[in-house]
Parts: C-alpha cells; sequence; structure tokens
C-alpha cells in the first residue's frame, strides 16, 4: 500500500530565510505532485514531475524528484510572506490511478 | 471555461439526514474522485470513478455512496450511517486517457463545506 509522508508538519519561518519541505513515499512511483492550499480553499496546482531527476521552479519555490530514493522536496528560497499556506505532495498510485496526498506542511512565513 | 463545479458550497445538515453533493466537470475527463479533509489534516480518498457505471472504494467509503451515470456528473451522497461527516469535501477529475504531454494531473474543484448540527 502506497504511503507518503511529508515532514516538517508545520514550518515557522522568518521572511527572507530558505528552508525545505520533504516528501517520501513507500512504493515505486514516477508521477509526483506539489499542491498549495489557502486557508477555507481548494487545492492549487503548483508542480508535476514525471521523471527521476525532475527539476521545476516557479518564482522562489523549487520543486525535485529522485524516484530512486523515492523523494521529492519543495525549496523555498528568500520567503515571503504570500507564501504562507499549506503544502502537499501527492504520489501517483500507478494501476490504481489513484492519488495518494501526504499529511501536509503548515508553512508560515512570519515578516 | 473548463472547470469543476461543486455545489453548494456551505451545507448543514442535521443527524440522521442524508445530503448529496454536486459534483459537475466540463473537460472531459475520464476520472473522477471524492477526498474529504478535517482540519488541519491531509486528504483522504472516500469514492473514485475512471468511467461511466463504474467506481470503487477509496480509503474511507463507509457511510458514504456514489453514482456515475453520466461522465460529467459524480455526486456524494453523505448517509446518516457516517458518524461523524463534518468535513470540507473537494472533487477532482483527472484525464486518464490523451496525448502523450497528458501529465494526469488532478484539477479539483472549490469544494463544499459539510457541518452536522
Amino acid at each position: 500500500e502506497l504511503k507518503v509522508e511529508q515532514n516538517p508538519l508545520f514550518l515557522s519561518m522568518q521572511e527572507g530565510k530558505n528552508y525545505t519541505i520533504y516528501c517520501n513515499y513507500s512504493t515505486t512511483s514516477d508521477r509526483l505532485y506539489w499542491y498549495r492550499q489557502d486557508p477555507g480553499k481548494s487545492l492549487e496546482s503548483l508542480f508535476v514531475l514525471l521523471s527521476n531527476g525532475a527539476v521545476k521552479q516557479e518564482g522562489r519555490l523549487m520543486a525535485s524528484l529522485d524516484t530512486k530514493a523515492r523523494l521529492s522536496t519543495l525549496h523555498i528560497t528568500a520567503a515571503v510572506h504570500d507564501l504562507s499556506a499549506t503544502y502537499f505532495c501527492a504520489v501517483y498510485g500507478g494501476a490504481t490511478n489513484k492519488l495518494i496526498f501526504g499529511t501536509g506542511t503548515l508553512l508560515a512565513v512570519q515578516p | 471555461d473548463g472547470g469543476i463545479t461543486q455545489s453548494p458550497k456551505y451545507l448543514f445538515r442535521k443527524e440522521g439526514q442524508n445530503v448529496t453533493l454536486s459534483c459537475e466537470q466540463n473537460l472531459n475527463h475520464d476520472a473522477m474522485y471524492w477526498y474529504r479533509q478535517d482540519p488541519g489534516q491531509g486528504l483522504r480518498l472516500i469514492y473514485y470513478s475512471q468511467i461511466v457505471n463504474d467506481f470503487q472504494k477509496g480509503d474511507i467509503a463507509e457511510g458514504y455512496s456514489v453514482s456515475r451515470e453520466k461522465k460529467e456528473s459524480f455526486p456524494l451522497t453523505v448517509t446518516s450511517a457516517q458518524k461523524n461527516p463534518t468535513a470540507f469535501y473537494l472533487c477532482a477529475s483527472w484525464p486518464l486517457a490523451g496525448a502523450p504531454a497528458n501529465t494526469g494531473e488532478l484539477f479539483f474543484g472549490e469544494g463544499s463545506r459539510l457541518t452536522v448540527l
């Protein structure tokens, strides 16, 4: 059974600092997704990572995928308050066509 | 514009009542999903459907029912058997088939917030 773990669960950062959110998963998969959720809102797609070594960047966020280590990272560079949200990774379950979500990381960027 | 429409956005239910949440998509996607989210928690899969007239249970299907009579529609009924139905419910769809560039990205609706009084 595919399990997805994120850490940390909660991250308080100062503006201007860098940090990384980690997403580990338990079985082989070649697709991983990152989503952002603002309080009371739905999920917004950030990145789609489709192969080993894939790296995507958008603004201050950069995501990477290592399928051999079953690990994805979401790196935040020079955080700003607007990045405060909950970030989820989700792993494709293959033949089941299910997307299994991690527990989420609540990011709070302090001025 | 193409997208997923969930209704209602807010719903209050008395204990013992069944309620149905609507989910409609005009993206021509094959697969549709229902997730439940509790405060401060991740998303848990309730039911999913890959083709019309077929659906599978997810991880927390007890107390819920679905139907998939049309490709565009995947309503979720929260029955009185669901002991703790207060939650945020998210519907999503996924283009299973498609061009090689299809990333299989899951698209979400805006969600329905159900509160049991």
